[in-house]
């Protein structure tokens, strides 16, 4: 049973463009929704998270859109880089202390290109 | 600092044989958390401990045990190796604290133990 589901599985953006990724989740529990990203070889690096009491946050470059309702959330790189070449993987949680379990969607290869 | 450290990095097995993975957290991080990341997908949740005591089990079978020592460092064992258990073996720490503090810590992933089965 897949409770995170992601899409594009591969994504090619234009230098300078913005890059969106789209997550669905199925279990309304969820309450923390991070989003990772991983190069080649390395593991999977926190890049940013919310929360479903909030509807958007953003970190820099990258922006996470949350709409609880839909059970939806994606992510927006901006004035994308070609550094930003990697594996995204969104992911969500249910958390008391000391118990987490993270749910990883199954990854979007982005490709950013000159 | 020293992030998440695991060891070994990359790992020959035959089928049948028994593994032993690693992991170090990193400085004060109470939580270690496994998980499996076969080729092109996404990483899957094996096991959580928190204070040495385990607080999560993944869907894996009972070839799959963990445990965490006083210093919080953590060691994955798997026995009776199937092909299938070739993956990249992800180590995972955080604080642990309150919920409403997970956003600013989150969770920190070491490189991973690349396994491969033969």
């Amino acid at each position: 049973q897949q409770q995170v589901k992601q899409s594009p599985q591969s994504l090619i953006v234009q230098k300078g463009g913005i890059s969106i990724i789209n997550c669905a989740y199925e279990n309304t529990a969820f309450d923390y929704f991070p989003w990772y990203q991983q190069f080649p070889g390395k593991g999977p690096a926190l890049l940013i998270a919310i929360r479903p009491d909030v509807s958007e946050k953003k970190e820099g470059r990258f922006t996470i859109s949350f709409n609880k309702s839909a059970k939806q959330f994606s992510l927006h790189i901006m004035d994308s880089q070609p550094g930003d070449s990697a594996t995204y993987f969104c992911a969500a949680s249910i958390s008391f202390f000391g118990n987490e379990k993270l749910t990883f969607g199954t990854g979007t290869r982005l490709t950013i290109i000159p | 600092d020293a992030g998440v450290t695991q060891s070994p990095t990359h790992l020959i097995k035959t089928r049948g044989q028994h593994v032993t993975l690693r992991c170090s957290p990193i400085s004060g991080h109470k939580s270690v958390s496994w998980y499996q990341q076969v080729l092109g997908q996404g990483p899957q949740f094996i096991f959580q401990y928190y204070e040495k005591e385990e607080r999560g089990r993944g869907n894996f079978p009972d070839r799959f045990s963990a445990r965490q020592f006083p210093n919080y460092s953590s060691e994955l064992n798997v026995n009776a190796l199937l092909l299938g258990d070739s993956a990249l073996y992800l180590c995972a720490s955080s604080l642990a604290g309150d919920r409403r503090d997970r956003e600013s810590y989150g969770y920190t992933f070491g490189s991973g133990t690349r396994l491969t089965v033969v």
